[in-house]
């Protein structure tokens, strides 16, 4: 079955930086264009990022361009977030999509809390 | 950055009642706009994609119409286990853009 972990969330300052993972199985993740999707503590959804399934094509939204990057590792199955210059308004849980017909399948989350 | 408008942002309704949400977009989108269900701490799941197909497993009750700036999400029958935020989501073009979601209550 296909299923999609994310890793790295955590606790970090203003200004620093993180990196999140998200693992792929039960699919071949590299047919598959792939999300970052994140939600602000009690708020709606946000579109992040997306990388086409050979990694060539990335598109950001305005609120993270320049200071993220979204990369993925076919020959290990996973896909990555790096995040630089956090502010606080980053602040969220950052799930990972899989591109089927629209997402069709979503990790669990993990959340990411900037303050200092 | 295509807007996309949700409506309403809540709704109280019963079991059994039929309700309707709707998304506009403030461009054509063709058909291009999916539907989704989140319970509290837990991601979104797919309802609904290409604006009117249902996504597979999911119940008869919901569906989906429109096509090009007006969409709806149907739920025919609501059950106990409905109740939850729906988001539309647009994929016409990036940046892809969720509508700002409905909350549907138990009145």
């Amino acid at each position: 079955q296909v299923q999609l972990v994310e890793s790295g969330g955590g606790v970090v300052q203003p200004g620093r930086s993180l990196g999140l993972s998200c693992a792929a199985s039960g699919f071949t993740f590299s047919s598959y264009a792939m999300h970052w999707v994140r939600q602000a503590p009690g708020k709606g959804l946000e579109w992040v990022a997306v990388i086409s399934y050979d990694g060539r094509n990335k598109y950001y939204a305005d609120s993270v361009k320049g200071r993220f990057t979204i990369s993925r590792d076919n020959s290990k199955n996973t896909l990555y977030l790096r995040m630089n210059s956090l502010r606080v308004e980053d602040t969220a849980v950052y799930y990972c999509a899989r591109e089927g017909e629209q997402l069709d399948y979503w990790g669990q989350g993990t959340l990411v809390t900037v303050s200092s | 950055a295509i807007q996309m408008t949700q409506s309403p942002s809540s709704l109280s309704a019963s079991v059994g009642d039929r309700v309707t949400i709707t998304c506009r977009a403030s461009q054509g989108i063709r058909n291009d706009l999916g539907w989704y269900q989140q319970k509290p701490g837990k991601a979104p799941q797919l309802l609904i994609y290409a604006a009117s197909s249902l996504q597979s497993g999911v119940p008869s009750r919901f569906s989906g119409s429109g096509s090009g700036t007006d969409f709806t999400l149907t739920i025919s029958s609501l059950q106990p286990e409905d109740f939850a935020t729906y988001y539309c989501l647009q994929d016409y073009n990036y940046p892809y853009t969720f509508g700002q979601g409905t909350k549907l209550e138990i009145k």
